[in-house]
C-alpha cells in the first residue's frame, strides 16, 4: 500500500529535550516536505527536500532541522523544543515537477512541549 | 502575496443537501494548481479534488465538484448529497507553478457539520 508513515503519532515532551519525528514514504517520491498545522492558520511549510541531500527552508523553519540521506526518509529534528512548537505536524511526499501532482500526507504527529 | 482565503470558519448542512465551501486565492503566477483536502476528526489529510489554472472544465470527483471562476480567483468546493461522514475540516490549497519550494499554500479551513 502506497503510504507516508510518521512516528511517533503523539508526543509530550519538555522544553529543551531534543526529539526527532521520523517520516518515511514507499512511493519513490523525489519531493518531501514538513508542515505544521495550527488553529486558524492552516498548514505552513517548515522544510522541504527536492531529492536526496537537497533540502531547503520553508516558511517557518526556525527551531527545526531536517536531513535527507535516503530517498524514502525525511526526519524532522527539534534540537531544543519550546512551547511555541506545540503543534500538529505533517510529513508529505509527491512526485516533483507538475502542478497537478498530489501531495500525499502522513497521518500527523501531535506534539506538545511543556 | 500568494494567499488562500476561506471566509467560512464553520458551516452546517442538512444531510442529503448540497453545500458550497468558499475559497478565494491570490497569486501573480499565471500557472497554478488548486486542491481541496478533507481532514476528519482523526486528523489525516485526505485529497479530494484538483483543478489546474488552464483547465477548461471544472473538476469533478464523485460527489465533489470544484466551481472554478478564474476571473474572480475563486475555487469553491461543492459537495452534493451531503452525508454524515462529510463532517470534517476542509482546506483549500494552491501550488503556484513558479514557486521553487513546490509547496502547497493552505487556507485556514472550514469546519463542516452535517446534521441528520
Amino acid at each position: 500500500e502506497a503510504q507516508v508513515t510518521q512516528n511517533p503519532r503523539y508526543l509530550i515532551t519538555v522544553t529543551g529535550k531534543k526529539l526527532t519525528v521520523t517520516c518515511s514514504q514507499n512511493m519513490n517520491h523525489e519531493y518531501m516536505s514538513w508542515y505544521r498545522q495550527d488553529p486558524g492558520l492552516g498548514l505552513r511549510q517548515i522544510y522541504y527536500s527536492m531529492n536526496v541531500e537537497v533540502t531547503d527552508k520553508g516558511d517557518v523553519p526556525e527551531g527545526y532541522k531536517v536531513s535527507r540521506k535516503e530517498k524514502r526518509n525525511f526526519p524532522l529534528i527539534l534540537e531544543s523544543p519550546s512551547p511555541n512548537q506545540t503543534s500538529l505536524y505533517f510529513c508529505a511526499s509527491s512526485l516533483f515537477g507538475q502542478s497537478h501532482n498530489e501531495q500525499f500526507f502522513g497521518p500527523g504527529t501531535r506534539l506538545t512541549v511543556l | 502575496a500568494q494567499k488562500i482565503t476561506q471566509t467560512q470558519p464553520g458551516m452546517f448542512v442538512q444531510e442529503k443537501e448540497a453545500v458550497t465551501l468558499d475559497c478565494t486565492y491570490d497569486t501573480s503566477d499565471p500557472s497554478y494548481g488548486l486542491f481541496w483536502y478533507k481532514q476528519p476528526s482523526s486528523g489525516e489529510m485526505i485529497f479530494l479534488i484538483y483543478q489546474g489554472s488552464y483547465d477548461q472544465q471544472n473538476a469533478t470527483e464523485g460527489r465533489y465538484s470544484l466551481n472554478f471562476q478564474k476571473a474572480r480567483k475563486s475555487a469553491n468546493l461543492v459537495i452534493s448529497a451531503s452525508q454524515l461522514g462529510d463532517s470534517a475540516m476542509y482546506f483549500c490549497a494552491m501550488r503556484p507553478t513558479m514557486d521553487s519550494s513546490y509547496k502547497l499554500i493552505f487556507g485556514s479551513g472550514t469546519r463542516l457539520l452535517v446534521r441528520p
